[in-house]
């Protein structure tokens, strides 16, 4: 099937606009995970649903950045005041019931905050 | 806290030849899972390989292998015959069983493929 997509690809903001970034995971896939990779950096958690349930959400930077998945499926990354700051890829990724472990991620979201 | 550190940031190796980059993390958990991922220019990250730390066994996958020394808490990962397709970023990730299944990045090694 299809693998993880994300829209849009990329994405200026002037600083102060919000931001909302979409993510369709895998189908059937119940996890879904969001990281931030900075230029040159490895990628960073930012938070992880199980279904609809946001599990984990220790790794958002600050209470600008708010996601949900309000049906268990496709997820939105929403950030508030863009910041300069927050000028970086931002990666889906998603896993299966039955193998947690392995990771498929989506090709991302260039966001460059001017 | 997990660290993952790749302490190589850039390589180089000539068609057909054999590279191995490194990785060490820290970590007090018992069990865990290791990774190394390629990320190509594109930006997609692959998985390449995935290490489970119960097993002594040392992961293949084709070209690819690892030098799993779960003392030494060291993680490298072999390509053999490199091919110019292996040109990426590669990224050693560390996630434990119990929580979130969240990973835990190295800063990453960018492996240039020579012809």
């Amino acid at each position: 099937g299809a693998g993880v997509s994300q829209s849009p690809r990329y994405k200026v903001a002037k600083r102060g606009q919000d931001v909302a970034l979409r993510c369709d995971p895998i189908s059937g896939h119940v996890s879904l995970f969001w990281y931030q990779q900075a230029l040159g950096q490895g990628p960073e958690f930012l938070t992880y649903f199980q279904n609809e349930a946001q599990l984990d959400k220790s790794g958002l930077p600050s209470d600008r950045f708010f996601a949900e998945r309000p049906e268990g499926s496709v997820s939105t990354l929403k950030i508030q005041r863009t910041q300069q700051e927050d000028s970086a890829v931002y990666l889906c990724a998603s896993t299966s019931m039955d193998n947690q472990e392995t990771q498929y991620f989506g090709p991302g979201t260039r966001l460059l905050v001017l | 806290a997990q660290t993952v550190t790749q302490s190589q940031p850039e390589m180089s190796v000539q068609e057909a030849e054999t590279v191995t980059l490194s990785c060490t993390y820290d970590t007090s958990e018992s069990n865990y899972y290791l990774f190394w991922y390629k990320q190509p220019p594109s930006r997609q990250m692959i998985l390449v390989i995935r290490q489970e730390a119960y097993k002594q066994q040392n992961a293949t996958e084709n070209r690819f292998s690892v030098n799993f020394q779960k003392a030494a808490k060291s993680f490298s990962l072999k390509i053999s015959d490199s091919q110019l397709g292996d040109t990426a970023m590669y990224f050693c990730a560390f996630m434990k069983t119990s929580g979130t299944y969240k990973y835990i990045f190295g800063t990453g090694t960018r492996l240039k493929v020579l012809a």
